[in-house]
């Protein structure tokens, strides 16, 4: 079946410093998706891209999905203490919805 | 804007009960789906449906698992009996049709323990 590989599966950074999270695929996809989970909560979404080579931004966070399909980044820059929380990519290789997910990178932030 | 709306969002119930989780997804949201989440397994999907319809339920774990949307703004997730490895975090999620019907939002979760 698909499998996504998410790394590095933990981050302790500098409050200041840039983040960088990337996800490998198994197979193509023609949807990635960035979500943002807080604890206690579900996961929100942050960025959402649906063609090749596409590279989009919202606020500090910026997102490209592979051109091959088979791969996707998110880097968040000068991040801040509420940056803090697990970062899920998704994807999906169908128009059903049906989402495949990595395993999370956990961000922990030092002021 | 109501997002997908989850009850109960804590249960705690002893092992052999019925459970039952509810949720309403966002009106005008063609599709839902049911996600459990845990430590060990991170994000599963059990179950989603597109226009009340179950398209792929290949992920609900045996047939304690039962789920039904009886109409676009409703749905449950049962389990019965309930086993303490169900315990975990039970999310519902709706997309809406479309070029965005991928993109799906997600609730806030039900937190289930079974003692």
């Amino acid at each position: 079946g698909q499998q996504l590989n998410q790394s590095p599966q933990s981050m302790f950074i500098q409050e200041g410093e840039d983040v960088s999270m990337n996800c490998t695929s198994s197979s193509i996809f023609n949807t990635w998706l960035w979500y943002k989970q807080d604890p206690g909560e579900g996961p929100v979404l942050l960025i959402a891209l649906y063609k090749a080579g596409e590279l989009t931004s919202n606020g500090r966070l910026t997102a490209q999905f592979g051109i091959t399909r088979k791969d996707s980044f998110l880097n968040i820059s000068a991040s801040i203490p509420s940056d803090v929380g697990i970062y899920f990519c998704a994807g999906s290789s169908s128009n059903t919805g049906k989402l495949i997910f990595g395993q999370g990178t956990t961000l922990q932030v030092k002021p | 804007d109501a997002g997908v709306i989850q009850s109960p969002r804590h249960e705690v119930t002893e092992m052999g009960q019925e459970v039952t989780l509810r949720c309403k997804p966002i009106s005008g949201h063609n599709s839902l789906f049911w996600y459990r989440q845990t430590m060990m397994r991170g994000l599963e999907l059990l179950i989603y449906f597109n226009n009340n319809v179950p398209i792929d339920d290949s992920g609900m774990p045996e047939d304690r698992f039962s789920a039904k949307m009886p109409n676009a703004s409703f749905s449950t997730l049962k389990i019965q009996p309930s086993e303490p490895r169900d315990s975990a975090v039970y999310f519902c999620a709706s997309s809406p049709s479309g070029g965005s019907g991928n993109t799906i939002y997600f609730g806030e979760g039900s937190w289930l323990t079974v003692v």
